[in-house]
């Protein structure tokens, strides 16, 4: 059964860049889309985007496009979000998720709290 | 693209049936079959509970079931349970993108 575990809480100074790891155990990891989706506080899921390992193509959600960054280490089974140019609204929980079929997403990591504040 | 349209929230009582509309357009919902819909309980991560608009992962409890008509997925919930309080959001994948609801909290009166 394939886990999905996340790097630990950050603390950023706005216009500062962030980066969460998210690294896959117990199952296949290069071939599935590896999505990432945030939730700013009492806010709703939102999509960032996604890549799949095997082949590293991004494919990023157009509001973030410019300032978010997806890479992905088959030989560690880890991918990577890089945000940039951060602000206040940014702040949220980072969640990684699998895409398994029929674009369903169903192997998610716990959570990365990241902090925008001066 | 903006998100799709969920109620804010809906409540029941324990044992009764309850639906959650999620509504989108003919360039996301309404284009294919890929709907699924999360189950997420606050400080945990969602949870699948259907995919592909009616299917049900193993282990998920068959008092869950998914439908789609037009541009607007529903996902009922029957033999509401205490634990099923908790926030569920839709979500559509298409080549555009993938887009999720803004999420409806359910409360079990």
């Amino acid at each position: 059964q394939v886990q999905l575990v996340q790097s630990g809480a950050e603390v950023k100074n706005p216009g500062s860049s962030v980066k969460v790891s998210c690294t896959a155990s117990g199952g296949t990891f290069s071939i599935y889309t590896i999505n990432w989706v945030r939730q700013a506080p009492g806010q709703g899921l939102e999509w960032l985007g996604g890549i799949i390992p095997l082949l590293g193509t991004p494919n990023y959600a157009q509001r973030f496009q410019g300032r978010v960054t997806f890479n992905a280490d088959a030989s560690t089974s880890t991918a990577y979000m890089d945000l940039s140019s951060l602000r206040s609204e940014d702040t949220a929980v980072y969640y990684c998720a699998r895409m398994g079929g029929g674009g369903a997403m169903d192997v998610w990591g716990q959570g990365t709290t990241v902090t925008v504040s001066s | 693209q903006s998100a799709l349209t969920q109620p804010a929230s809906v409540s029941g009582s324990p044992g009764q049936s309850i639906t959650i509309s999620c509504t989108g357009t003919s360039s996301d919902v309404g284009i294919n079959n890929l709907v699924s819909w999360y189950q997420h309980h606050p400080g945990k991560a969602p949870k699948l509970i259907i995919y592909e608009g009616s299917k049900r992962p193993s282990g998920v409890s068959n008092r869950f079931s998914g439908s789609k008509t037009g541009n607007t997925a529903s996902l009922t919930i029957s033999g509401l349970e205490a634990e099923d309080e908790a926030d569920y959001f839709c979500c559509s994948h298409a080549h555009s993108g993938t887009l999720f609801g803004g999420g409806t909290k359910v409360t079990v009166l």
